[in-house]
């Protein structure tokens, strides 16, 4: 058990790029989440899936936001044309199942200049 | 949607201290977690307890469902204590919403 791993630790880019984050959940566990934390706020959900289906978005999630998890293990978070709004921890988490401890990686801090 | 309250915003203690932080939501749960994030950002499940009580050392946590609240103890508070607490709940949608947490420092 190495725990969730979340690549790169740091992002910085410049407004209107793209940028895409990864997530390596804990083996065997089918459930993975997205969330979003500014500074002095707890995390906010972004969207989560079970095995390779997405099962639920956020409104917090524009269009300009696109997850996947091809076949039920990484996943991987893109924001397109990114704005300084978007500057912010993604925090990533697994669990075995539903009502199952959450666990989480140590994030990607993306600052958008 | 669920709202998650927690309390005292901002704590300090002296190094080998108790203290009691709590945490309010406003509908019945089937998920309620502890967090602890450390000052580098990460985040630690303390607990899962949706109701009950539990102890992991000196940290233990009780849940009272029909009273919506819980509750986390930290006893003999150490330096490595330092952080911020959050408490998330969940009503059944499978997303956990968070507490705007407490924010603990620990003085030697």
């Amino acid at each position: 058990d190495t725990g969730v791993s979340q690549d790169p630790r740091h992002k910085i880019t410049k407004r209107g790029q793209n940028v895409t984050f990864r997530c390596d959940p804990i083996s065997e566990h089918n459930r993975l989440y997205w969330y979003r934390q500014t500074l002095g706020q707890g995390p906010e959900f972004l969207t989560y899936f079970q095995n390779e289906a997405q099962l639920e978005k956020s409104r917090l999630l524009s269009d300009r936001f696109s997850a996947e998890r091809p076949k039920g293990s990484f996943s991987t978070l893109e924001i397109q044309r990114t704005e300084q709004g978007d500057s912010a921890m993604y925090l990533c988490a697994s669990s075995f199942g539903a009502n199952e401890k959450l666990f989480f990686g140590s994030g990607t801090q993306l600052s958008v200049l | 949607g669920i709202q998650v309250e927690q309390s005292p915003p901002d704590l300090i203690l002296q190094e080998g201290a108790n203290s009691t932080l709590r945490c309010n939501f406003s509908d019945s749960v089937n998920n309620l977690q502890w967090f602890h994030q450390n000052p580098w950002g990460q985040l630690i499940n303390l607990f899962y307890i949706p109701s009950g009580t539990k102890q992991n050392g000196r940290l233990s946590a009780t849940t009272v469902a029909t009273e919506r609240y819980s509750l986390l103890y930290i006893s003999s508070s150490q330096t490595t204590d330092s952080g911020v607490y959050f408490c998330a709940a969940d009503t059944g949608f499978q997303k956990l919403v968070f507490g705007t947490g407490t924010r603990l420092l620990v003085s030697p």
